[in-house]
């Protein structure tokens, strides 16, 4: 079967780094998604990890371990707008079709 | 490029009526999934077209839910009849099917059924 595991709820300071951790167990595993969704709005792509390592974008990474089912995004310099739902995605490829399957998501608020 | 497009934004009904949601994809994308989201959640796929096809519908309530994209580019979805744990926001969303691509997502359609 299929299932993704990430934190409900995390808080951080201004300024500071935090990490949001995902794991995943998938059959036809094509590659891991990070996106953000601020409230009342549609999810938007921040990052990609097909390869173990980490990719890095800005104030953004993301890090990838396939042989661990594990994932994680790390935000740097917080900013109070980067407060928002942080959703972990892993593409599965079965049967030549690829689909996006959806975590949780993890609500971050970003404090003063 | 234009992004995925939805509408309607908002929609409130009575229980036991029915509904249609409309999404028009990004240009040239092949792919196009209809996910429910209810509040927080995450998305869950409802169904995946391939062109015209359906790919997946595994997770759809077929005694009340369908979708159809008939020329392989716009999709409905439609809600018949509505149920008061139907309210949630629902997202098109759209890919090109290649490796290094990722899924684009309209602003989605938020549904109260009161």
């Amino acid at each position: 079967g299929q299932n993704i595991d990430q934190p409900t709820e995390m808080t951080a300071t201004e300024g500071a780094i935090v990490q949001i951790n995902c794991t995943y167990q998938t059959s036809g595993f094509n590659g891991l998604f990070w996106y953000q969704q601020h409230a009342g709005e549609a999810p938007t792509f921040l990052s990609y990890n097909v390869l173990d390592g980490l990719e890095e974008k800005g104030r953004f990474s993301s890090f990838l371990s396939r042989s661990k089912g594990y994932s994680y995004l790390l935000l740097k310099e917080l900013q109070m707008k980067d407060s928002a739902s942080y959703l972990c995605a892993v593409r599965d490829l079965t049967s030549g079709t690829y689909k996006y399957i959806f975590g949780t998501g993890t609500r971050l608020k970003v404090l003063a | 490029e234009a992004g995925v497009a939805q509408s309607p934004r908002y929609k409130i009904i009575e229980k036991r009526q029915s509904v249609a949601f409309w999404c028009n994809p990004i240009s040239g994308h092949a792919t196009l999934y209809w996910y429910q989201q209810i509040l927080g959640q995450g998305p869950k796929l409802l169904i995946q077209f391939q062109n015209n096809g359906v790919v997946d519908d595994s997770q759809l309530p077929k005694d009340r839910f369908s979708a159809e994209r008939l020329k392989g580019v716009d999709s409905t979805l439609k809600i018949q009849p509505a149920k008061l744990e139907d309210s949630a926001v629902y997202l098109c969303a759209s890919s090109h099917q290649g490796a290094n691509t990722e899924a684009f997502f309209g602003q989605g359609t938020r549904l109260t059924v009161v």
